[in-house]
């Protein structure tokens, strides 16, 4: 089944202990975009891929680290975790670089307190 | 890239189509429409997108105006499983920029 697969789903963690959230994709997808969901603001993207080892910022980039070493894998790097981190993330991808649907997965909720 | 702009929230009655609306007047000649949905927290699923003409598929159809500064997505027979937040977003068909802003779309409550 083609899909987009992101863990964990759920964490809790504390202020400054350094975590990773994955994410996997089995389409031979191009791009990949990491977003972040909070109440009232919307989807806002973090970082995207259009191909391995080409990584690029978005709109809120502060805070985090992304690597596109494979090209099934886009992992999102949290350093130093701090409370308006807290949100729900979502991992997407698509088939080429500039056009096409976007895969999303089914998203991972992280509390940082 | 351009940005969007659509209504906060809409209500629909069920069974009734579902007309939302988007605004994109800064969009460039090769940009696409793309119309996403999501439900509670799940990540968004892909509806439809178009570039000049009118399209529809098993879900929707898009209609796009003849200036592309705007755009409608219509659901034809709204059932309560519509009820979603529907993003409207505009991507680039080549290698420009792909910061694809979603900003905070529609929430529509269909009603029965």
């Amino acid at each position: 089944e083609a899909q987009v697969t992101q863990n964990p789903r759920y964490l809790i963690t504390v202020t400054g202990k350094k975590l990773t959230v994955t994410c996997s994709q089995n389409m031979n997808h191009e791009y990949m975009s990491w977003y972040r969901q909070d109440p009232g603001l919307g989807l806002r993207q973090i970082y995207y891929s259009m191909n391995v080892e080409v990584t690029d910022k978005g709109d809120v980039p502060e805070g985090y680290k992304v690597s596109r070493k494979e090209k099934r894998n886009f992992p999102l790097i949290l350093e130093s975790p701090s409370p308006n981190q807290t949100s729900l993330y979502f991992c997407a991808s698509r088939l080429t670089r500039a056009y096409g649907e976007l895969f999303f997965g089914e998203g991972s909720r992280l509390t940082v307190l | 890239d351009a940005k969007t702009t659509q209504p906060p929230s809409m209500d629909c009655a069920e069974g009734r189509a579902a007309n939302l609306p988007c605004n994109h007047s800064t969009i460039s000649g090769n940009e696409y429409v793309y119309w996403y949905r999501q439900i509670h927290s799940q990540g968004p699923q892909y509806i439809i997108h178009g570039l000049k003409n009118n399209e529809t598929n098993e879900m929707a159809s898009l209609i796009i105006t003849e200036d592309r500064k705007s755009s409608t997505l219509i659901l034809p027979h709204a059932t309560l499983r519509d009820t979603a937040v529907y993003y409207c977003i505009v991507s680039p068909d080549q290698t420009g920029a792909n910061n694809l802003f979603f900003g905070t779309g529609t929430r529509l409550t269909v009603i029965p």
